[in-house]
Formats: C-alpha cells, structure tokens, sequence
C-alpha cells in the first residue's frame, strides 16, 4: 500500500522553480523516500532518492524535514519537458516499490 | 547504463488469445524483476515480483494462472496474459533491479489492446 500522500496536480511557470510536496507521516527509520517521474505513455524515470539527509543531482533536489515526516522535490528551473506525473515513495531497500497516485505537473510557458 | 527494454512496445490482439510480452535488462544482470500494470489516468498497480530462476511472488488480487511470469535468465522475464478479455487491455511495465539494491529501472512500458 502507498504510504504517501500528495496534491494531486500543481502548475509551475516555465523558468521557476517547482516545489512538490509529499507527507509521508508513517514513515519507518529504514525506510528511503524516492521520487520517479512519468511524462505521458511512459515508464517512470528516477529522480532522486533519500534517507535522512537532503540530496541533489542533476535533475533536482530533495528535501527530507528533520521528523522525515514530509519532503519537498524541486526542481530548480522548470521546463516544458518538465511537465508529467511525479510520484513520491516510500520503501525500505530492496523492497518493492507501491506507487500512489502522484501529483500532476503543468509546467506553463 | 542501467537500461531496461520491452518489446513488443504495443500489441493487438484478440479475446481469447494469448500475449507475451517481454522485459529485457540490457547492461546490467537483473536478480529481481517487476511487473506492473496500469490503467488510463491511474497508478502502477504491481502485478508480481520475480527473481531469476524462481517463481513469481503475485500481488493480491492478480491472478497467477492468468498473468504467467517467467524468469528464467538474469537479463530477461516475459509476462504472459493468457486468454486475454477486453478488461485486460492495459498499460504494462517492467522494472528491474541489482541484488535488492536501492533504485529500481523501468522499461518503456507495452500497451495492449485487446478487442
């Protein structure tokens, strides 16, 4: 069962950065949050993934409060490319992932 | 690296027949595969786990002798819909992953029409 919740869909105007949110209250302490992206008729590409600690690459930075109750994925510069569905989840490693219903993301020129 | 294909990417085909689908790793050897599936405008629901050379690990609700999984080398597993009905008409994607490591690679996903 998905362990998070999300809004289910945000606009972002192009050039600025997205903020998407994810609670995930029920969270465990081994437990990774991951974030996968799905633009239309796709499979889903990875983001990025954390434990505890605030992570960035290429494509985004990952937020994980103190509590790990709730993180924020951002992508810094939004694009139209950028506009698909990103799910947010919670998994311990090497277990399966169970997705949620994701947050839908306009990206607007 | 860490590339995942699916063939066929879509298929027709009609009730009461039977589809196989594949999921190949390409450079990299996959311990454990995945099956999801998914409907317009839903989630990927999985469908089943599958590690090379055993049997598949089927979700509730999916039923085994419909949706048959093959595993049988570390590169590739083949989902198989036997007897497929109009309600099977989906959106099919595999994943794959190392020795239970942290990420998890999809494949392009198969759609499949049955009319």
């Amino acid at each position: 069962d998905a362990k998070t919740t999300q809004p289910t869909s945000m606009d972002c105007a192009e050039g600025r950065a997205a903020n998407l949110p994810c609670n995930h209250s029920t969270i465990s302490g081994n437990e990774y949050v991951y974030w996968y992206r799905q633009i239309h008729s796709q499979g889903p590409q990875y983001i990025i993934h954390g434990l505890k600690n605030n992570e960035t690459n290429e494509m985004a930075s990952l937020i994980i409060t103190e509590d790990r109750k709730s993180s924020t994925l951002i992508l810094p510069h939004a694009t139209l490319r950028d506009t698909a569905v990103y799910y947010c989840i919670v998994r311990q490693s090497g277990n399966q992932f169970y997705f949620g219903t994701g947050t839908s993301l306009t990206v607007i020129p | 690296g860490a590339v995942v294909s699916q063939h066929p990417s879509w298929v027709i085909c009609k009730s009461g027949t039977s589809v196989k689908i594949e999921c190949r790793s390409l450079d990299f050897q996959a311990t454990t595969m995945f099956w999801y599936r998914q409907f317009p405008k839903q989630s990927l629901m999985l469908m089943a786990t599958s590690n090379e050379g055993s049997k598949a690990t089927y979700e509730q609700g999916v039923e085994k002798d419909k949706f048959l999984i093959n595993h049988a080398s570390l590169t590739l597993s083949t989902l198989t819909v036997t007897s497929a009905h109009p309600e099977d008409s989906s959106f099919y994607i595999c994943s794959a992953s190392v020795g239970g490591g942290n990420e998890q690679y999809f494949g392009p996903g198969t759609r499949l029409t049955v009319t």
